[in-house]
């Protein structure tokens, strides 16, 4: 099956710092979406991007599917923005296939 | 318009008992999807259903699990006999008949086996 591959698998930053996290794939996809895992376990759509570039406020995203590879960005970090970050891929199967994540902690 | 809904939030099972976890799609979504997430882990896909049908159960244990989407009601899935290593969080999603396939998940059930 598909792989994906999340990195770094780790991020500390001080409030106000931007970031960029990484999700590379094996395969062509479907889809491709971004979840932010909350402390409290919820999990919350962020984007549904297969390709191209979005933005939405201090988030923005970028697949380039020929590559295989997608892009998070997180500008003027706040607090709120800690947990996990999950990238999950559709090859037409329709079943997410989720990476490991990117634990991200904020500090204030 | 409310999102997936999942319920029980928190279920606590004995060894050996059975565990019902339900979930209700959102308005207009015909698709139903289980995944399943240990701690410290990823999501991982169990069974996609769409209604009185299961499309793909791929990822569901071979044994003790069953999933089913009725005409009428919530999808549910069913655990019996659960046994410690069943621990985890079990998340439910939906999308709409359409390519796109954009998924989206309720707030998950944790299922904690003494």
């Amino acid at each position: 099956g598909i792989q994906v591959e999340q990195s770094p698998p780790d991020l500390i930053l001080q409030e106000g710092a931007n970031s960029t996290l990484r999700c590379n794939f094996s395969d062509s996809v479907n889809n491709l979406q971004w979840f932010h895992q909350n402390p409290w376990g919820q999990l919350i759509n962020l984007f549904y991007i297969p390709s191209g570039t979005k933005q939405n406020g201090r988030l923005s995203a970028t697949t380039v599917a020929t590559e295989r590879y997608s892009l998070l960005y997180i500008s003027s970090s706040q607090t709120t923005d800690s947990g996990v970050y999950f990238c999950a891929v559709d090859t037409g199967r329709r079943a997410l296939t989720f990476g490991s994540g990117t634990r991200l902690q904020v500090q204030p | 318009n409310a999102g997936v809904m999942q319920n029980p939030r928190h279920l606590v099972r004995r060894r050996g008992q059975e565990a019902r976890l339900r979930c209700s799609p959102m308005k207009g979504h015909s698709h139903v999807y289980w995944y399943r997430q240990l701690p410290e882990e990823g999501l991982k896909f169990m069974v996609y259903l769409q209604k009185e049908n299961i499309i793909d159960e791929s990822g569901m244990p071979k044994e003790r699990f069953s999933a089913e989407f009725p005409k009428e009601g919530p999808s549910i899935l069913r655990i019996q006999q659960v046994v410690r290593g069943d621990s985890a969080a079990y998340f439910c999603a939906s999308s709409p008949a359409s390519a796109k396939n954009i998924q989206y998940f309720g707030a998950g059930t944790r299922l904690s086996v003494l």
